[in-house]
């Protein structure tokens, strides 16, 4: 049974650039939720998503943006890229009647320049 | 608005020690508590759960009670071994929907032999 799994696995990108992070959920979830988390802190919610739309947004500006397939992989886009936003982005996914309980990816390691 | 607040770090024990890593949250209601663990390198790994007063969570030897008066979830284990060594995050869900978690910043763990 594959488990949550993420791509790339690291990444580095200039200030000002477009990235978007891949998400393939664990087998049967169809929830998924993004996670930010900056050096030695723990994870910010970034938002989550179902039947392909947004269900509910942390404290995040537009620049973050996602989307949900049919197969309810997920993609994160960030536009503009700062220095800040270097960090681990981690996706969890879950079921939609237990959402309490989300299963997390490895992470992909962004690092802007 | 909603916070956890984990005791800081790090935490050095020898093996066999006890172990406490004390957790207490700020929340509308009482909303289900979680312990995550994560490994060097790797995502994270949910460790325990509570999702009502009074109950106790436990797994590979570590317990968390939910104790609503002092709205605490400190994580205990007994006898702790250097493959415990990892980083522990204390969360719970933002709302009765389930949706976002809300982390503590992490309390790091290394234990020698």
């Amino acid at each position: 049974d594959a488990g949550v799994t993420q791509s790339p696995t690291h990444l580095i990108k200039t200030r000002g650039q477009q990235v978007t992070l891949r998400c393939s959920p664990k087998s049967g979830h169809d929830t998924v939720s993004w996670y930010q988390q900056a050096l030695g802190q723990g994870p910010q919610f970034i938002f989550q998503y179902y039947e392909e739309e947004e269900r509910q947004r942390g404290n995040f500006p537009d620049r973050f943006s996602g989307h949900q397939f049919p197969n309810y992989s997920s993609e994160l886009n960030v536009n503009a890229l700062l220095l800040g936003d270097s960090a681990l982005y981690l996706c969890a996914s879950s079921l939609i009647g237990t959402t309490y309980e989300q299963y997390f990816g490895p992470g992909t390691r962004l690092t802007v320049t | 608005g909603d916070s956890v607040t984990q005791m800081e770090g790090p935490v050095t024990l020898s093996e066999e020690a006890f172990l406490t890593i004390n957790c207490t949250y700020t929340a509308t209601g009482y909303p289900s508590l979680f312990w995550y663990v994560q490994y060097p390198g790797e995502g994270l790994q949910l460790l325990l759960k509570a999702t009502k007063a009074d109950d106790k969570g436990s797994n590979k030897g570590f317990e968390a009670t939910y104790r609503k008066e002092t709205t605490s979830f400190h994580l205990e284990k007994g006898s702790v071994q250097v493959s415990d060594s990892a980083v522990y995050f204390c969360a719970h869900l933002a709302n009765q929907a389930g949706t976002a978690l809300i982390f503590g910043k992490g309390t790091t763990l290394s234990v020698s032999s």
